[in-house]
């Protein structure tokens, strides 16, 4: 079974500055997707950004990137000039390439950042 | 941007009733999707519908839930008799055929008294 692991509960950052989300995620198969949700204090689950497996080209999406390691089955989620809207948890999410495939989450990263 | 809408935002129960949860997703959208997410917790995989049936299903997913696509716009899921430990949040998901995204709704926080 695919399991996703989030080792950091907690993170803080100063508005500006940069931060890393840690991501590792453990899967027999050789071709999947990978995301970052965030969930802001309303609850609902915005995608961030996505990553496909057979990629060796690290997504970014504006102040978000990822660092995608899949030998080492890692990817973490780096987000710069931090700003104060980008408090909320993030979660890593795991899916295979089957089309009716379920996403599999982490336990979440509570970011916060300080002025 | 197209959306997923799930109604109503917030329901109260009482134990042992009956709650139907309902999704409108994308409208070209094929698979469907619920995950819920207790307070504090994980989001967490229920089930999976396409071309009218289930596709997979977890081990929370008991004979106390069902799903059902009414009127080929509709998503519905169904709590038979509700306990104290299915207060939760319950979204529900869409995505198009090979197509790796998926659209979350908004949710719907159950609460069971």
């Amino acid at each position: 079974a695919q399991t996703v692991t989030q080792s950091q509960p907690e993170m803080s950052v100063q508005e500006a500055e940069t931060v890393t989300l840690s991501c590792t995620y453990d899967t027999s198969e050789s071709d999947y997707y990978l995301f970052w949700y965030k969930q802001p204090p309303s609850r609902q689950m915005i995608l961030v950004i996505r990553q496909e497996a057979y990629k060796q080209q690290n997504a970014t999406e504006n102040r978000f990137s990822v660092n995608f390691q899949k030998a080492a089955k890692s990817f973490s989620l780096k987000i710069s000039d931090s700003q104060l809207g980008d408090a909320a948890m993030y979660f890593c999410a795991y899916r295979y390439t089957g089309t009716a495939s379920k996403l599999t989450f982490g336990t979440g990263t509570r970011l916060q950042v300080t002025l | 941007e197209p959306e997923v809408t799930q109604t109503p935002s917030h329901q109260v129960t009482q134990m042992g009733q009956e709650v139907i949860l309902r999704c409108v997703p994308i409208s070209n959208h094929l698979y469907f999707y619920w995950y819920r997410q207790i307070l504090g917790q994980k989001v967490e995989f229920l089930v999976s519908f396409y071309n009218n049936e289930i596709s997979e299903k977890s081990e929370i997913f008991d004979d106390q839930f069902s799903v059902e696509r009414p009127d080929g716009s509709n998503f519905t899921l169904k709590i038979r008799s509700t306990k104290l430990e299915d207060s939760a949040m319950y979204f529900c998901a869409s995505s198009a055929q090979r197509n790796y995204g998926y659209t979350f709704g908004s949710g719907t926080r159950l609460t069971v008294v």
